[in-house]
């Protein structure tokens, strides 16, 4: 158990409304990602974070931002959700360093109506 | 575009026999290679990493081809709880983060 835990689990929103989810883990990693995973998709990464005030865009990063004030937690905002963004969104954490060896947290289950 | 691909399944076997799931990648560039496992409706999970030289975990053997592009994942004794979907995992570590996820390989293990 790497101590991640996201929030919310899931949620319905609609179609404009900002929505936050909130990636915390316990161990101080350095590294911590987004992803979200689609049908007939690969896991993708949205944004990842290397620290304290680091972030930086992964592959689908339009309409989303994130931020990352504390060590431990990592969020990712959608400024107006869009039905696009209906997916299951995963965050991760590596714990040996910038390597494809992650730990993720449960999902969060976004419904965007 | 990199890619990294594999053959969806769903792959049905009884219990007790061997299976192998192939993969293969477009980034001759890549460095380190990964199989996840994700039952439905959860979070992927480290099955195991791929060296170079092959690597065993009980049940389970992965297998690197540098020169051909491919990771294989072999599953002996299969059981029940081996049902679930195999991700291969490609890392390039090139520059930015570069860690691509195939779409996965459905496994059921019939009784």
């Amino acid at each position: 158990d790497a101590g991640i835990t996201q929030s919310p689990r899931h949620k319905v929103t609609e179609t404009g409304t900002p929505v936050t989810l909130r990636c915390h883990q316990t161990e101080n990693h350095r590294y911590m990602y987004w992803y979200r995973q689609d049908p007939g998709h690969g896991l993708r990464l949205i944004h990842y974070s290397y620290g304290v005030k680091d972030t930086d865009k992964g592959e689908v990063s339009d309409g989303y931002s994130v931020s990352r004030s504390k060590t431990e937690d990592f969020l990712l905002t959608l400024e107006s959700a869009t039905s696009s963004q209906t997916s299951v969104y995963f965050c991760a954490i590596s714990v040996h360093g910038d390597t494809g060896e992650l730990f993720f947290g449960e999902g969060s289950r976004l419904t965007v109506l | 575009r990199k890619e990294v691909e594999q053959d969806p399944g769903p792959f049905n076997v009884p219990e007790g026999a061997t299976v192998a799931f192939n993969c293969t990648y477009s980034n001759s560039a890549s460095q380190s290679f990964f199989w996840y496992r994700q039952d439905c409706r959860k979070e992927p999970k480290l099955l195991m990493s791929v060296y170079s030289s092959g690597n065993e975990d009980g049940r389970f053997t992965a297998q690197l081809n540098r020169a051909s592009q491919y990771i294989s994942l072999l599953i002996r004794d299969s059981k029940l709880s081996d049902s679930a979907t195999y991700l291969c995992v490609v890392f390039s570590g090139a520059g930015s983060y570069q860690l691509t996820f195939g779409k996965g390989t459905k496994l059921s293990v019939i009784p």
